[in-house]
């Protein structure tokens, strides 16, 4: 079946530190892939997409590009601020039939000033 | 702003209750969905609706049921509750049946507890 692997957390960095939080998938097919981010006590909000390969999407200096080849979707930003302390979930879903979204286990950051 | 609204931030219920999480969603979308949230887990998908009085099951449906009357409203019941069902619970919608490339949009979840 479908599935999203992400690196086990958490990832701690000091602020203005570059990050990448990485994200591979397995699916049949060519999903459209996703970022999610998840703030201490919210829901999950829709950080970026990309739904074919080569595409880049970005958002909040967050991005991250749909790689085919390596079937990746690392999210990467290069100054990270304590503001982007949360879980961040890697998520595809199929361009056919109904599409579910498949979430990767989550990945926690925590930026020290 | 367009909201998924979850009835409860917290819930503390005892074991052998029902228990009905409610969701509501203010942007006409056809298509809603629960999900538990548990550490080292992610997000797994209890059921799912694409219409008024439709449902499927996800991928962990047991000890759960849903119901969707009005297309605004999905509700969650657990029949029966048990310790194993302490969790966090999170609602989400998303337009046009079958086309998902808009994202889910969430409401801020419901953690469950159950004694």
């Amino acid at each position: 079946g479908n599935s999203v692997t992400q690196m086990e957390g958490p990832v701690t960095l000091s602020e203005e530190a570059f990050l990448t939080i990485n994200c591979t998938y397995t699916a049949t097919g060519y999903p459209s892939l996703f970022w999610y981010v998840q703030y201490p006590g919210e829901g999950l909000q829709l950080l970026l997409k990309a739904t074919k390969a080569d595409d880049k999407g970005s958002n909040k200096g967050f991005e991250a590009t749909y790689r085919k080849e390596t079937t990746s979707f690392h999210l990467e930003k290069g100054s990270v601020q304590v503001s982007d302390s949360a879980v961040y979930f890697c998520a595809l879903s199929m361009n056919t039939g109904f599409q579910k979204l498949v979430f990767g286990t989550g990945t926690r950051l925590l930026v020290s000033p | 702003d367009v909201k998924v609204t979850q009835s409860s931030r917290y819930l503390v219920k005892r074991t052998g209750e029902k228990v009905f999480l409610e969701c509501v969603q203010d942007m006409d979308h056809e298509n809603m969905f629960w999900y538990r949230q548990d550490p080292g887990l992610g997000l797994r998908l209890i059921y799912f609706s694409y219409d008024v009085k439709m449902k499927e099951k996800g991928d962990i449906p047991e000890g759960y049921s849903v119901s969707r009357e009005k297309k605004e409203r999905f509700s969650l019941i657990l029949e029966s509750a048990s310790t194993n069902q302490t969790s966090m619970y999170l609602c989400a919608s998303s337009p046009i049946p079958g086309q998902d490339t808009y994202g889910y949009t969430f409401g801020s979840g419901t953690r469950l507890t159950v004694v």
